[in-house]
């Protein structure tokens, strides 16, 4: 089975700083990568997914995730956050072909300071 | 995309009492999930709602406790019997889009046990 890993918990930055959440997963085979964002009282949204092709791919809001496979990876970046991103950030992956099996990371919260 | 509805949005519930969510979708979906999200905690899969047979349960998760039904591709409805405070949590009814493979959430019930 697989199993993600989020190392932050809790992240507080100021405005115009940069983010980076971490992600590690765990599965032997090919997966697919998500970040959901939660803002509060919202409900789940997906940010952006990879699949395959370009390890690097943009989401919403100036979101982007870099796939590194080798180190099994899939960490989240935005190079300057706004009081408007603090949410709750949810890292979650599959096995390729499964559409059933999605594992969630504990979540990072994130909190940015006017 | 997938539009999700739940109905309650959130309930507050007495000990040994029954509910039953609803989860209706925008369109028709071949997979269709239940999650649950405890206080402070990540998202876990309770069950896959099955059109037309019976749900498949996730390890830790039982029928009689959780059924579940799924009379057509766009409604289903998941039943927490015989509450207890332990399953306070916010219940999520997940679509997959036939097609592009997205996973998307509905707002989740609310629900507390006391």
């Amino acid at each position: 089975a697989q199993s993600v890993s989020q190392h932050n918990h809790h992240v507080i930055l100021s405005e115009a700083a940069s983010l980076e959440l971490g992600c590690n997963y765990s599965y032997g085979g090919t997966v697919n990568l998500f970040w959901y964002v939660q803002y509060p009282g919202q409900h789940l949204q997906l940010l952006l997914k990879y699949f395959s092709g370009d390890p690097l791919v943009k989401g919403i809001k100036g979101f982007e995730a870099e796939f590194i496979k080798s180190k099994f990876s899939f960490n989240l970046r935005k190079p300057s956050v706004q009081w408007s991103d603090t949410a709750e950030y949810f890292c979650a992956v599959r096995p390729s072909g499964s559409a059933r099996q999605l594992t969630f990371g504990s979540g990072t919260q994130l909190t940015v300071l006017p | 995309s997938a539009v999700i509805s739940q109905k309650p949005s959130r309930d507050i519930c007495q000990r040994g009492t029954s509910l039953t969510i609803q989860c209706q979708v925008d369109s028709q979906v071949t997979m269709m999930f239940w999650y649950r999200q405890q206080p402070g905690q990540s998202l876990t899969l309770i069950a896959t709602a099955n059109q037309g047979s019976e749900a498949t349960y996730e390890s830790g998760f039982v029928i009689d406790k959780f059924p579940i039904s799924r009379p057509n591709l766009t409604f289903s409805t998941l039943t927490v019997s015989n509450m207890s405070p332990e399953d306070s949590s916010i219940y999520l009814c997940s679509v997959v889009a036939d097609g592009s493979y997205e996973q998307y959430f509905g707002p989740g019930t609310r629900l507390t046990v006391t």
